[in-house]
């Protein structure tokens, strides 16, 4: 079965860091993924996907994610941090109907 | 307005209740779902549904019924609540014809259960 996992529950940076979380994949086919960005107080909303087109996938907001097969990994960067981008931020994979399966989130926290 | 609303936003009930969590949307999407979120879990599925007349159960369905009562609604209930079903429930909507996956999330309903 499709999973994910996403490594450390809570990631801290200064503004203007880099930021990395991380997600590894665990698929028997060739998986589609999917970031998401879980704001105080508000649903999730798509931040970028990967679906065996280029495997550097940009997103909204600076975010960008590379599929790296051999490494099981869909890791999310962003070169620089800003305080806005303080959320809860969720890999998932997709298995078959558009059943999305979640990771346990990360949050970032941005600080000044 | 928003595409996918829920209502209530938040509740707070007791043991042994039964309560309904109602989703609507206006995106014309086929496909509707129930999540859970508890901290540390992510989100987990309860129940989706591809259209009015199919109903599946996701992975943690026990203790949780729905009713797709047109293409726009969805609703999820609990017939007998438990203070372990206190949770941050999401409704979200797919379209079946493309998107690839791209499931679209309402603001949540968030219930606590004395």
């Amino acid at each position: 079965a499709q999973s994910v996992t996403q490594l450390g529950s809570h990631v801290s940076v200064s503004e203007g860091a880099l930021v990395l979380l991380r997600c590894n994949y665990s698929s028997s086919v060739p998986p589609y993924l999917f970031w998401y960005v879980q704001y105080p107080n508000q649903g999730l909303q798509l931040l970028l996907k990967y679906t065996s087109a280029a495997t550097l996938v940009k997103g909204i907001n600076g975010f960008e994610a590379e599929f790296k097969k051999s490494e099981t990994s869909f890791h999310l960067t962003k070169p620089s941090a800003h305080m806005s981008d303080a959320a809860e931020y969720f890999c998932a994979v997709i298995t078959g109907f558009q059943k999305l399966v979640f990771g346990t989130g990360t949050r970032l926290l941005v600080s000044p | 307005d928003a595409d996918v609303t829920q209502t209530p936003r938040n509740r707070i009930t007791k043991t042994g209740k039964r309560i309904m969590l109602e989703c609507s949307q206006t995106k014309g999407h086929d496909r509707m779902y129930w999540y859970r979120q508890d901290p540390g879990l992510g989100l987990r599925l309860i129940y989706y549904s591809f259209d009015v007349k199919d109903i599946n159960k996701g992975e943690i369905s026990d203790g949780y019924s729905v009713s797709r009562q047109a293409q726009a609604k969805f609703s999820l209930s609990l017939e007998s609540a438990i203070p372990n079903q206190t949770a941050l429930y999401f409704c979200a909507t797919a379209s079946a014809s493309g998107a690839d996956g791209e499931l679209f999330f309402g603001e949540g309903s968030r219930l606590t259960v004395l």
